[in-house]
Parts: structure tokens; sequence; C-alpha cells
């Protein structure tokens, strides 16, 4: 069985880093064609695509917010994490990982499996 | 502003059948990148129901169904369910931007 469960502070001030955690199981992001993505929801609004590591450590993110992100995984400990620079009250919302297939970050199969999400909130 | 276009409600009800368009560009559905559709019930995490414009993953019921033609694509919903009351966002890759996009979303009413 597939899991993903995003963990991280529920609460974090204006201008601070943001760090997200997403432990898997079930899989391993070192087989061919697995990748992890990072998607957020501001309350109310659509789904955001943030950020996509592969299996092979190819890194995308969203053109608007690159200067600010990093993904990175630990294949030994089965867990992904997104950190988010300078954050503001614009980031407040729920965020997720979730698991795609892909041969290439332009050729995947949507995202299969997603996490619960975790609601953050940016506020002084 | 969204780089798919979607209509942001539709209704129906039970029995019936309901669309939900995705307007794309020349740099994401048009060139024949895969269109992939989200259903998101209330409060929950989003759930992939259609992936390569067409497919179903295993366990969506055949009531849903995915087509693209151009620089658009479509989710059918056919015999409509109290239960898919739901936001529905549609999901590809754009060249312009190298990045996944979504829709902005189209909320599902069952009347």
């Amino acid at each position: 069985q597939v899991t993903l469960r995003e963990s991280g502070p529920a609460l974090v001030k204006p201008t601070q880093t943001l760090t997200l955690t997403c432990d898997f199981s079930g899989f391993s992001l070192n087989t061919r064609g697995m990748s992890m993505s990072w998607v957020r929801q501001p309350p109310g609004k659509a789904l955001e695509w943030l950020a996509f590591i592969s299996w092979e450590d190819d890194t995308y993110y969203a053109s608007s917010l690159k200067t600010r992100l990093t993904i990175s995984k630990d294949t030994s400990k089965n867990h992904v994490v997104l950190t988010m620079s300078n954050v503001s009250r614009a980031d407040t919302g729920t965020y997720y990982c979730a698991r795609s297939l892909a041969r290439s970050f332009d050729w995947n199969y949507g995202m299969d499996v997603w996490g619960q999400g975790i609601t953050v909130t940016v506020s002084s | 502003q969204s780089v798919l276009t979607q209509p942001p409600s539709v209704s129906g009800a039970p029995g019936q059948r309901v669309t939900i368009s995705c307007t794309g560009t020349s740099s994401n559905i048009g060139p024949g990148y895969d269109v992939h559709w989200y259903q998101q019930i209330a409060g929950a995490a989003p759930k992939l129901l259609i992936y390569g414009d067409g497919n179903r993953p295993s366990g969506v019921p055949v009531r849903f169904s995915g087509s693209k033609s151009g620089t658009s694509a479509s989710l059918a919903i056919t015999g409509l369910q109290a239960e898919d009351e739901a936001d529905y966002f549609c999901q590809s890759y754009d060249s312009t931007v190298n990045a996944w996009v979504f829709g902005g979303g189209t909320k599902l009413t069952v009347l």
C-alpha cells in the first residue's frame, strides 16, 4: 500500500523559511520513472504545482517561485523535503505531496497518490 | 489567472450527463501534452480521475471519461450521482514555462 504523509509547522512568520517533509512508503524513489511533486492550494482557490523531483534527481520548479523553492529527496529515509524561503501571507494554504510515474517531466501519467495535506498559515 | 481555463461551475440533476471543459494553448494541450483530471471532494485531497487524456486509474467508475481535441480537453460524467459533487481540476505540462499547470477548477453541483 502506497502512502504519503506531509509534516511541518502549522504556523510560520513572514520572512521565515518553511520546511515541509513528505514521508512515503510502499514504493522506492530509486525506481526508474518514480517522481514526487509538491502542490499547494490557498484557501478556497485552485491547485498550484510547486516543484518536482525525479528518481534520478532532476528537479523542476514553478517559474514564479523558483528562487524561493528547493526540493530534495533522501531515499534512505523515504522522504522528500520542500523548503520555501522568505514566506509571506500569500503562501498560506494547504500543501500536498504527490507521487507520479513519469517517463520524463513533460511525459507523465498524472499524480496518482496524494498525501492528506498540511495546512500552513503565515502570520506574525 | 490559471494557464488552463475551466468554467467556474457546472450543475446537473442525478442521472444526467455533464461535461467540463479545459482550454489551453499551443504551448500545453495543443502540442499533444497529456491532460490529467483530478476530483477534489470538500475537505479532502485531490484524487486522480483521468490520466493521459482519457485513461481511468483502477477503481474509477466508467461513468467518468476524458477526451482531447486541439487545444482543449473535456471531462464527461454520465449517470450523475450525488457523490460526484466536488471540484474538478485539469492539469498538463506547459513548454513555455517548463512547468506543470492546473486549470482554475470547476465546482460541480448535483441538483
